[in-house]
């Protein structure tokens, strides 16, 4: 299986400040199928970015990624109170499908 | 608008099965996949297999073989995933989660069932 290793685990993070969650593959993965998900507590997960860079429907502008191979990244240009969440990256290249382990997002 | 609406909170005995439902509606059932995807308390996301309504076809983590069917109901555009030979490890909250292609993001998803198994 491939593996995702998410980095950091936890970010605490001002109003306004950039923030950037890696994700590294064990395995070179094509970037169509690299997303990122947002989860708030007792919620669902939201699929934020799909495909390594494309933002979903409704998803505002400061959400980007990057990446390619083994190598991702995700963005938050300027970070807003309602992005405290924990973040995931997932791969849809091989099966089994994973995610990584999460980064969760709370503000100073 | 696309909508998962999944059947309500399970508490059943070790060593039964359980059988969660995910209805859809607002796509085109048949031609997306649908996924399910398992959270245990604290933990993160793991990805159970998924299943293609339009012809039955299913594809499932090895972790999984054994422990989870996945099927579907054409004529109420339902999912189903049934559980077997539950224990106390099966405790988690499931989700259902369509995508376009098998590999595609995740777009939609269901609310989640909580799934307690305890004596």
């Amino acid at each position: 299986a491939i593996v995702l290793n998410q980095s950091p685990s936890s970010i605490i993070a001002s109003q306004g400040e950039k923030v950037t969650i890696t994700c590294r593959a064990s395995s070179s993965i094509s970037s169509n199928y690299l997303h990122w998900y947002q989860q708030k507590p007792g919620a669902f997960p939201k699929l934020v970015i799909y495909s390594t860079s494309y933002r979903a429907s409704g998803v505002p502008s400061r959400f980007s990624g990057s990446g390619s191979g083994t190598s991702y990244s995700f963005t938050i240009s300027r970070v807003e109170a309602e992005d405290v969440a924990t973040y995931y990256c997932q791969q849809g290249s091989s099966n089994p499908y994973t995610f990584g382990a999460g980064t969760k997002l709370e503000l100073k | 608008q696309v909508q998962l609406q999944q059947s309500g909170t399970e508490l059943v005995k070790p060593a039964s099965s359980v059988k969660i439902s995910c209805k859809a509606s607002g796509y085109t059932f048949t031609s997306n996949y649908m996924h399910w995807i398992r959270q245990q308390p604290g933990n993160g996301l793991e990805w159970i297999g998924w299943i293609y309504p339009g012809n039955g076809n299913t594809k499932y983590n090895q972790k999984f073989d054994g422990k989870a069917t996945l099927t579907a109901d054409k004529s109420s555009s339902t999912a189903y995933m049934q559980l077997s030979s539950l224990t106390s490890e099966d405790s988690a909250v499931y989700f259902c989660a369509r995508s376009r292609y098998p590999g595609s993001g995740f777009d939609y998803w269901g609310q989640g069932v909580m799934v307690t198994v305890s004596s």
